[in-house]
């Protein structure tokens, strides 16, 4: 069975300030894919960042990256230069291939202080 | 492209009365849909696969006769919250797969409807 664990409820951060949110995952696919959203307060889902657990380079995409060590079984969100826009709740997911169906963490609540 | 459109985005109705929450996806045929439910300050949980033309696939736990889902047409999946009652009350999230579209690409959302039974 697949399982995402997300371990900090809640985390703050400085403005301008980097912060990584934690991502470990459980599957016995050996193909796979890991998904960041963020959901604002107004509740809609906004895709971030993806990699695939072929994917030799952490993937990238702005201010955002994915810290994925496959050895290790996570994929830890980096968010540079934090942006007071940038608190909402942030969850992992994991996609295995052919299903489409989708498992989310229990998500981060990110606050960024001014 | 690939934007969902969900409505409506509130409701608000009293205990025993039925709902029906639209999930569309306006410039794109979705074959699969998923029913999500989330608790304040909780994850999204599957409630449901919607197939087009077919019975949707329930998870375990979710009961079928309280929530039933429609996917008549490959642009639209209804979900109807069955005789409500106050711990039905939640926010309920669509999303759609666009036919064809590889495993890589993320899920499409719709923005959610607050449901709130009194």
């Amino acid at each position: 069975a697949q399982k995402i664990t997300q371990t900090q409820p809640g985390m703050f951060v400085q403005e301008k300030e980097a912060v990584t949110l934690d991502c470990t995952y459980d599957t016995s696919d050996q193909s796979y894919g890991l998904f960041w959203y963020k959901q604002p307060s107004s509740g809609e889902m906004i895709f971030l960042i993806y990699q695939g657990s072929y994917d030799e380079q952490n993937a990238t995409e702005g201010r955002y990256s994915l810290n994925f060590q496959k050895a290790r079984k996570s994929a830890n969100l980096v968010i540079s230069a934090s942006q007071l826009g940038d608190s909402a709740m942030y969850f992992c997911a994991m996609r295995a291939p052919g299903g489409f169906k989708t498992i989310f963490g229990a998500g981060t609540r990110l606050f960024v202080k001014a | 492209g690939a934007v969902v459109s969900q409505h409506p985005s509130w409701v608000i109705c009293k205990s025993g009365t039925s709902v029906k929450i639209e999930c569309r996806s306006l410039d794109f045929q979705a074959t699969t849909m998923f029913w999500y439910r989330q608790f304040p300050k909780q994850s999204l949980m599957l409630m449901a696969t919607s197939n087009e033309g077919s019975k949707a696939t329930y998870e375990q736990g979710v009961e079928k006769d309280k929530f039933l889902i429609n996917h008549a047409s490959l642009t639209l999946s209804t979900l109807t919250v069955t005789s409500a009652h106050p711990e039905d009350s939640s926010f309920y999230i669509c999303s759609a797969r666009v036919v064809g579209e590889l495993s890589n690409q993320p899920q499409h959302f719709g923005d959610g409807t607050r449901l709130s039974i009194l």
